[in-house]
């Protein structure tokens, strides 16, 4: 299985509202990574998951929490976000950010959650 | 810090070759990459270079680097409507980006038949 898959496909919430974004994969890849992508944009790097601690935040609003129950899942909470949230949400893994190892990043992207935030 | 630049937008006739481009400025980067992303759609790596070889073919596609100039071309051989899409280039490496991928903005490829 060299699939990462992500739920759900599409999401539409309030600026109330309180959702998560699930990200799954059976590769036995140990880092995982959530990016944000404006239409017309490249992805821009959120947080990076490696042996499910945290290991990278950058600098992202506190309105988005990941969290890494075990290797194979990450998931995204999302609470108060704004109208400018709205975007393509993309999970990917790759094989342990090891330090010996950390220049080739190979990265297994999903389809991505589109999120529009009213 | 980090940068990739690549030329926004490349149109071809159907059974021509692309070429699309790219510049990156950290010379530490040791692999440099392609993505493809079709409308709607996650990233898929298209293919890799490392950054101790000048080309990689791998069928219709062809990477091409010149590491004197920082500069990175993908070459798309007999070029299909299929294979419309954004292509991003993306470097790694043991600098600034610490392992990340680090993206440029993409390349629209239209392929007209």
């Amino acid at each position: 299985d060299t699939e990462v898959t992500q739920t759900p496909k599409h999401l539409v919430m309030g600026m109330t509202n309180k959702k998560s974004l699930k990200c799954e994969q059976h590769m036995g890849h140990r880092a995982m990574y959530w990016y944000k992508q404006k239409a017309k944009k490249p992805p821009e790097l959120m947080f990076v998951y490696s042996y499910e601690k945290l290991s990278i935040n950058e600098s992202v609003p506190s309105r988005f929490s990941p969290e890494c129950p075990n290797s194979s899942l990450l998931n995204l909470h999302l609470h108060a976000l704004q109208p400018e949230d709205s975007a393509l949400y993309l999970c990917a893994s790759s094989q342990s950010r090891a330090l010996t190892n950390l220049s080739y990043n190979e990265q297994f992207f999903g389809p991505g959650t589109r999120l529009t935030v009213l | 810090g980090e940068d990739v630049e690549q030329s926004l937008f490349l149109s071809v006739r159907e059974g021509d070759s692309s070429v699309i481009n790219c510049t990156y400025t950290d010379s530490s980067s040791t692999y440099l990459y392609w993505y493809k992303q079709e409308p709607g759609a996650g990233l898929q790596l298209l293919t890799y270079i490392f950054s101790n070889m000048d080309m990689k073919q791998d069928q219709r596609l062809t990477v091409l680097l010149n590491k004197k100039d920082k500069h990175l071309s993908l070459r798309i051989a007999d070029t299909q409507t299929g294979d419309s899409a954004i292509y991003f280039c993306a470097e790694s490496g043991y600098g600034g980006s610490q392992g990340n991928l680090i993206f440029g903005k993409g390349t629209k490829l239209s392929v007209k038949p």
